[in-house]
C-alpha cells in the first residue's frame, strides 16, 4: 500500500540554525500538507501546496518557514532560523483529487531545538 | 472559522465494553469530518470519513460514526473494546477537503 514517508525521523538542532524536513507524499497525490504538534497539544495546520505554490497558510507559518517541491517528488519544509518554540512533530500528508479529500500522514519527524 | 471540540481528554473502559468518543463540531458550511487514530511514537491513521454520503459511516477496526447535523456532533463508536485499541483519538472537520481543523485529542485506555 502507498504511504507517505517522511525523513529524518528525529531532528536535534540549535537554535538559530536551519533545518529542512523531508516529506515524499504518496506518488499520484496533488495536494500536499504540513502539520505540527508540540508535545501535549493538538495536531495544528501549518500550510497547504498545490500546482506548486501555497494554497494556504496558517498564521505560525511566518516568514520564517518555506516550502518547496524541488523535484516533482520530494516536498520539504524548511525553518530559517529556529526557535526553542518551534520544538515539535511535524507531519506531512498528501492527498489525491479522487480520494474524498482524505488525507495520509506520514509517520512525523520530532525536531528538538535546543 | 470552523472548530472540533473533543469532550473527555482521557477516557478509561474495560476490555470488551462499548467505546464512545465525543466530537462536536462548528462549520459554517457542510463539514467533511474525519476521526484519525494516533499510536504512541507513530503518525496518524484514518480511522473513518464523512463526506456527505451515509450519515452512519463504518471505519476500521470496528469503529463506527454517526453523523448528527442537528446535534452537530460526529461521535466515535466501537462496541466492544479491544486492547490494542488504547491510543490517542482525534476528531478533525475541514471545509470542501482542504486544511484539516482537529480537535485536542482524546486518550482511550483499555484496562483488562
Amino acid at each position: 500500500e502507498p504511504e507517505v514517508t517522511q525523513t529524518p525521523s528525529h531532528q536535534v538542532t540549535q537554535m538559530g540554525q536551519e533545518v529542512i524536513l523531508r516529506c515524499v507524499p504518496i506518488s499520484n497525490h496533488l495536494y500536499f500538507y504540513w502539520y505540527r504538534q508540540i508535545l501535549g497539544q493538538k495536531v495544528e495546520f501549518l500550510v497547504s501546496f498545490y500546482n506548486n505554490e501555497i494554497s494556504e497558510k496558517s498564521e505560525i507559518f511566518d516568514d520564517q518557514f518555506s516550502v518547496e517541491r524541488p523535484d516533482g517528488s520530494n516536498f520539504t519544509l524548511k525553518i530559517r532560523s529556529t526557535k526553542l518554540e518551534d520544538s515539535a512533530m511535524y507531519f506531512c500528508a498528501s492527498s489525491g483529487r479522487s480520494q474524498d479529500y482524505e488525507q495520509y500522514f506520514g509517520p512525523g519527524t520530532r525536531l528538538t531545538v535546543t | 472559522a470552523q472548530s472540533v471540540t473533543q469532550l473527555g481528554s482521557h477516557v478509561s473502559v474495560s476490555e470488551g465494553a462499548l467505546v464512545l468518543l465525543r466530537c462536536n463540531y462548528s462549520s459554517s458550511v457542510p463539514p467533511y469530518l474525519f476521526w484519525y487514530v494516533q499510536y504512541p511514537n507513530q503518525g496518524l491513521q484514518l480511522l473513518l470519513k464523512y463526506t456527505s454520503a451515509a450519515t452512519l459511516v463504518k471505519g476500521i477496526n470496528g469503529f463506527e460514526a454517526e453523523f448528527k447535523k442537528s446535534e452537530t456532533s460526529f461521535h466515535l463508536t466501537k462496541p466492544s473494546a479491544h486492547m490494542s485499541d488504547a491510543a490517542e483519538y482525534f476528531c478533525a472537520v475541514s471545509k470542501y477537503g482542504n486544511k484539516l481543523v482537529f480537535g485536542a485529542g482524546t486518550i482511550l485506555r483499555v484496562k483488562s
